[in-house]
């Protein structure tokens, strides 16, 4: 099946540093979403891209969708302590609305 | 916030028990999911539906079932749970295009 790849697991960065996550895939995804998920509750959508070279910004985040299709990268600037938290990507194919995540990276921020 | 809801949101039973969850909507989206996220998997589609009693399998459907009777409810059966089945069980909706609204997820332990 398709898988969408984001390593490392874990990344921890100091209060005020920027950050930047890729995830990769082998196959071709029409749509890319990047969720965030706060400890002990359920993900929330950060910001979905369209259009193949599309770049968005949501405030300090900005994502960009790969000119492939078959990768995105989302950036946090200037971190918070209240970026701590596990960040996906997610594809999405056809017209099935069936996504596929990453595995996720846990982000840490040290004040 | 998407008015979505999970019962029970914890729940421990014993190896080879039945097990209902619940979820329920107020926002009349089409399509329905549930996801299963254990450390190091991020998050898995068990099922997902596209409309009333229409429903098709994800990735990790095995000892699973699923119904969708009403618009607005999402059942998932484990029909016979096992200690492989602990894990934190999350609903989301959508209206479609990969934008996915998360509940607050339901713990299940089997021992």
């Amino acid at each position: 099946g398709q898988q969408l790849n984001q390593s490392p697991q874990s990344m921890f960065i100091q209060e005020g540093e920027d950050v930047s996550m890729n995830c990769t895939s082998s196959s071709i995804f029409n749509t890319w979403l990047w969720y965030k998920q706060d400890p002990g509750e359920g993900p929330v959508l950060l910001i979905a891209l369209y259009k193949a070279g599309e770049l968005t910004s949501n405030g300090r985040l900005t994502a960009q969708f790969g000119i492939t299709r078959k990768d995105s990268f989302l950036n946090i600037s200037a971190s918070i302590p209240s970026d701590v938290g596990i960040y996906f990507c997610a594809g999405l194919t056809g017209a099935n609305s069936k996504l596929t995540f990453g595995k996720g990276i846990t982000l840490s921020v040290r004040p | 916030d998407a008015g979505i809801t999970q019962s029970p949101r914890h729940k421990v039973t014993e190896t080879g028990t039945p097990v209902t969850l619940r979820c329920h909507q107020t926002e009349n989206h089409r399509y329905m999911y549930w996801y299963r996220q254990d450390p190091g998997h991020g998050l898995r589609l068990i099922h997902y539906s596209y409309g009333v009693k229409d429903t098709d399998k994800g990735e990790v459907s095995d000892g699973y079932s699923v119904s969708r009777s009403k618009t607005e409810d999402f059942l998932l059966t484990l029909e016979s749970a096992t200690s492989s089945q602990t894990s934190v069980y999350f609903c989301a909706i959508s209206e479609g295009g990969g934008e996915l609204f998360f509940g607050e997820g339901s713990r299940l332990t089997v021992l």
